[in-house]
């Protein structure tokens, strides 16, 4: 199975911050990467897929980089309604597999 | 617009059958691979496995072969079998649709989830 490693579990950061997830696989997944954000009791919403690419209607302070093993999501101005658990996810090969998650809190 | 919506039992008992259903509405259920995902309360989420054209089928070898996954292409349902669950079964089981898009993949929508709880 591919391990899927993000960092950090947790942060705090203020509304207009620059945020930056990382994600790590434990091998090469080319751009097979895509990350999700999950509110408090809500279903996980897909932000970037192909590791790069935006979902429909996501805004565009967040962005998805990196290819191979390492890859970050950034939100260039933290928003009130950012605050979630962000999800990164191979789709490289099966069993798919998600990171343990990334809390940002205020 | 394409919505899924699970339903089944919200309590099992440890070494029964866990059965959930998806109602898929909005797209054929042949057409698309579908996927079962779930998340333990407090915790990250674990892709149990897919169905596609009611035939193929691959799961997560965490799950010891205890899952299985169907399709009723007459009513455009999937459905989920997990035998012998135990209390670290309990967890919110999520339906989604795999989306597929030249090399990438990704699951979207998914359904609202559904918490089963295993308790004696």
């Amino acid at each position: 199975d591919i391990q899927m490693t993000q960092s950090p579990a947790s942060l705090s950061a203020s509304v207009g911050d620059r945020v930056t997830i990382t994600c790590r696989a434990s091998q090469s997944i080319s751009s097979n990467l895509n990350w999700y954000q999950q509110k408090a009791g809500k279903v996980p919403k897909l932000l970037i897929f192909g590791a790069s690419s935006f979902q429909i209607g996501v805004p565009s302070r967040f962005t998805g980089s990196g290819s191979g093993t390492d890859f970050s999501l950034t939100i260039s101005s933290l928003q009130p309604e950012d605050f979630a658990t962000y999800y990164c996810q191979q789709s490289y090969s099966t069993p798919w597999t998600f990171g343990q998650g990334t809390k940002v809190e205020i | 617009q394409v919505q899924l919506q699970e339903s089944g039992p919200g309590l099992v008992k440890p070494s029964e059958t866990l059965s959930l259903t998806c109602t898929v509405s909005g797209a054929p259920i042949n057409s698309y691979y579908w996927s079962w995902i779930r998340q333990p309360p407090g915790k990250g989420l674990e892709w149990i496995g897919y169905i596609y054209y009611s035939v193929r089928t691959n799961y997560n070898p965490s799950l010891k072969s205890r899952a299985t996954i169907s399709v009723d292409t007459s009513k455009n349902q999937f459905s989920l079998k997990l035998t012998s669950v135990t209390a670290a079964d309990t967890a919110v089981y999520y339906c989604a649709r795999e989306t597929l898009n030249g090399d990438y993949l990704w699951f979207d929508p998914w359904g609202q989830g559904t918490l089963v709880t295993v308790s004696p």
